[in-house]
């Protein structure tokens, strides 16, 4: 299947520092991005919806000017955490459509997870 | 709206069968699907079902689907300890962009 690469893995940072994800589609372009923040023994929330070349579209709760979202190419999209807090400590995954098969049956490939410490 | 529920715990030794159940809440819900993760680690998928089929099955896994319930289930035969993790279902959603809408998971366990 389709492979999203997700970097770094890990991440801690001092409070009110910020802290850029990349999220790599390496062998398929993903016009489309997602941006999922997962919670200790919670599901995936949702945080944005990431398109090349155009601005992401948040969901409703989510600050846009704190998780800067940027897919500059088909096979990137970046999450930054701008001014992070303890709050925003957190599981962060992305996930991509994957190629033709993708295109059909919504199928979304999942990078590996970043996961934000600020101390 | 859209909301999709699970269990979140099941405990199974090996060897025997584990069922995993999901509710779903769109009727429009093209495709269903289950994802698994293990720790710290992200989502891999397992299998989907379209919204015309009522049951699918590739080597030990077993998706079934009541329509008319909006209920999704996921059975592992033989289970294995390996397949301890969290299983999520998830529904497309017919909205723009076709986002996924995901349960809180079930964590299954496997003893001995």
């Amino acid at each position: 299947g389709a492979v999203v690469s997700q970097h770094p893995s890990r991440v801690i940072c001092k409070s009110g520092t910020s802290v850029k994800i990349e999220c790599r589609s390496l062998d398929f372009q993903a016009t489309t991005m997602f941006w999922y923040r997962q919670f200790p023994k919670q599901s995936l929330m949702l945080m944005a919806t990431s398109n090349e070349g155009s601005k992401a579209t948040y969901e409703q709760g989510v600050e846009k000017d704190k998780f800067l979202i940027n897919h500059a190419s088909l096979t990137l999209s970046t999450l930054t955490v701008t001014s992070a807090h303890p709050e925003d400590s957190s599981f962060y995954i992305c996930s991509a459509r994957g190629g033709t098969s993708g295109a059909n049956t919504g199928e979304l490939f999942f990078g590996e997870g970043s996961r934000l410490t600020v101390l | 709206g859209e909301d999709v529920e699970q269990s979140l715990f099941l405990s199974v030794r090996e060897g025997d069968s584990s069922v995993i159940n999901c509710t779903y809440t769109d009727s429009s819900s093209t495709y269903l699907y289950w994802y698994k993760q293990e720790p710290g680690a992200g989502l891999q998928l397992l299998t989907y079902i379209f919204s015309n089929m009522d049951m699918k099955q590739d080597q030990r896994l077993t998706v079934l689907l009541n329509k008319k319930d909006k209920h999704l289930s996921l059975r592992i035969a033989d289970t294995q300890t390996g397949d301890s993790a969290i299983y999520f279902c998830a529904e497309r959603s017919p909205g723009g962009y076709n986002k996924l809408i995901f349960g809180a998971g079930t964590r299954l366990a496997v003893h001995p």
